[in-house]
């Protein structure tokens, strides 16, 4: 299975900081990645597709980069709304794979 | 309004089966393929497998941990993708979502839509 890791795991920031999520894939995935986001009690809600693609009704304020085994998400002015667990997956392969997490907290 | 609804979760001893169904509404089921994920209480995301449309011949795949104890099918005439969970271990205690993606599952294979998802606990 290709192995996902993403960094940091926790997130301490503030509203309207600028933050980055880095995930790297053990092997090349080419631009076969998502991201979610998840909040307490609820089901993962889709943001970025194929790396850098925007869903339809994400705001504009999360972006997505990166090919081969090294991803980014970027939000970049934090809402009150953004304090959240995020992941990425990979679906370059069968067998779909996420990273462990990172739990983005208010500072 | 896009909605899949998961059902049929509950307590069950180690060894007994599971059938968990996902009832979806506002698209056209036949055009999607099914992937299912779970969750176990406090930890990350893990795929479970899924089940492609019926044009691709409905071929499934899975995850290891799962292979050989869990069988995906589809009903389109009743808009309903169910879970069969055999021979189920503590360590499939979990909370699983049904999520749609696209038709075959290749460069389509991300989760656009969830359901709340459906806990499952396996304890004696």
């Amino acid at each position: 299975d290709i192995q996902m890791t993403q960094s940091p795991s926790t997130l301490s920031a503030s509203v309207g900081d600028r933050v980055t999520i880095t995930c790297r894939a053990s092997q090349n995935i080419n631009y076969w990645l998502a991201w979610y986001q998840q909040k307490p009690g609820k089901a993962p809600n889709l943001l970025i597709y194929q790396a850098s693609s925007l869903e339809s009704g994400v705001p504009s304020r999360f972006s997505g980069s990166g090919s081969g085994t090294e991803f980014t998400l970027t939000i970049s002015s934090l809402q009150p709304d953004d304090f959240a667990t995020y992941y990425c997956q990979q679906y370059s392969s069968y067998s779909i794979t996420f990273g462990q997490g990172t739990r983005l907290e208010i500072k | 309004e896009v909605q899949l609804v998961e059902s049929g979760g509950g307590l069950v001893q180690p060894g007994r089966s599971l059938r968990l169904s996902c009832t979806v509404s506002g698209f056209t089921f036949g055009d999607y393929a099914i992937s299912w994920f779970r969750q176990a209480p406090g930890k990350g995301l893990e795929w479970v497998g899924f089940i492609r449309v019926k044009p691709y011949g409905g071929t499934t795949e899975y995850a290891a941990s799962v292979k050989g104890r869990f069988t995906l099918s589809r009903d389109d005439s009743k808009s309903i993708a169910y879970l069969q969970m055999n021979s189920l271990k503590t360590e499939d205690t979990a909370l699983y979502y049904c999520t749609r993606i696209g038709s075959y599952c290749g460069g389509d294979c991300y989760s656009d839509f969830w359901g709340q998802g459906t806990l499952v606990t396996v304890s004696s």
